[in-house]
């Protein structure tokens, strides 16, 4: 079963304007970290914005904010006045407690490919 | 205070060779992860390393990969006897600790022609 599901392959948006990306998580664990990443076409991963499970304010970071909606084991990325930069693959990923205790291995949806249009 | 280092940025072997991947991680960073990332999915973990140890190699393929984290030196991927499907971005990440945060290199591109 898919633990990260993102549903929408490629999203287009007009300058300035916000853009959702969506992202669903399938865990049993209480405890767990959700992550989004920019891969633009140079290649490299960058961390953007970070959501514990037990926090209870959706994470922001500048124009990134994290829609996290527990219940429905949503976390979804809000990017605010697109620019073209933005334009890249935008990866959802989850960290879970695995068993032992420890939860370094984060596990990553298939991506949405944003195109940020002048 | 440079980020996590990984060489070369692209490597091409031609299918039957062998692949030599290096990660060097962050300074104070003693935890090493893998990650394999193929053509339009994202990244899949292959294998966690603390210092001369492997603690998990659950998403290794069983033949032709390897990886070490020796005492000194960079983490090593090694790949042996490459085949076309292989062919992949490979990333490396590190982390002070199994519950810290992971920062990830800039990736190796490897392409068996």
């Amino acid at each position: 079963a898919q633990k990260i599901t993102q549903t929408q392959p490629g999203m287009f948006v007009q300058e300035k304007e916000a853009v959702t990306l969506d992202c669903t998580y399938d865990t049993s664990d209480q405890s767990y970290g959700l992550f989004w990443y920019k891969q633009p076409s140079s290649g490299e991963m960058i961390f953007l914005i970070y959501q514990g499970s037990y926090d209870e304010q959706n994470a922001t970071e500048g124009r990134y904010s994290l829609n996290f909606q527990k219940a429905r084991k949503s976390a979804n990325l809000v990017i605010s006045a697109s620019q073209l930069g933005d334009s890249a693959m935008y990866f959802c990923a989850m960290r879970e407690v695995l068993s032992g205790g420890s939860n370094y291995k984060l596990t990553f949806g298939k991506g949405t490919l944003l195109t940020v249009n002048p | 205070n440079a980020g996590v280092m990984q060489n070369p940025r692209h490597l091409v072997r031609r299918r039957g060779q062998e692949a030599r991947l290096r990660c060097s991680p962050m300074k104070g960073h003693s935890h090493v992860y893998w990650y394999r990332q193929l053509p339009e999915e994202g990244l899949k973990f292959m294998v966690y390393l603390q210092k001369e140890n492997i603690i998990d190699e659950s998403g290794m393929p069983k033949e032709r990969f390897s990886a070490e984290f020796p005492k000194e030196g960079p983490s090593i991927l090694r790949i042996q006897q490459v085949v076309r499907g292989d062919s992949a971005a490979y990333f490396c990440a590190s982390s002070r600790g199994a519950w810290a945060e992971a920062f990830f290199g800039q990736g190796t591109r490897l392409t068996v022609v």
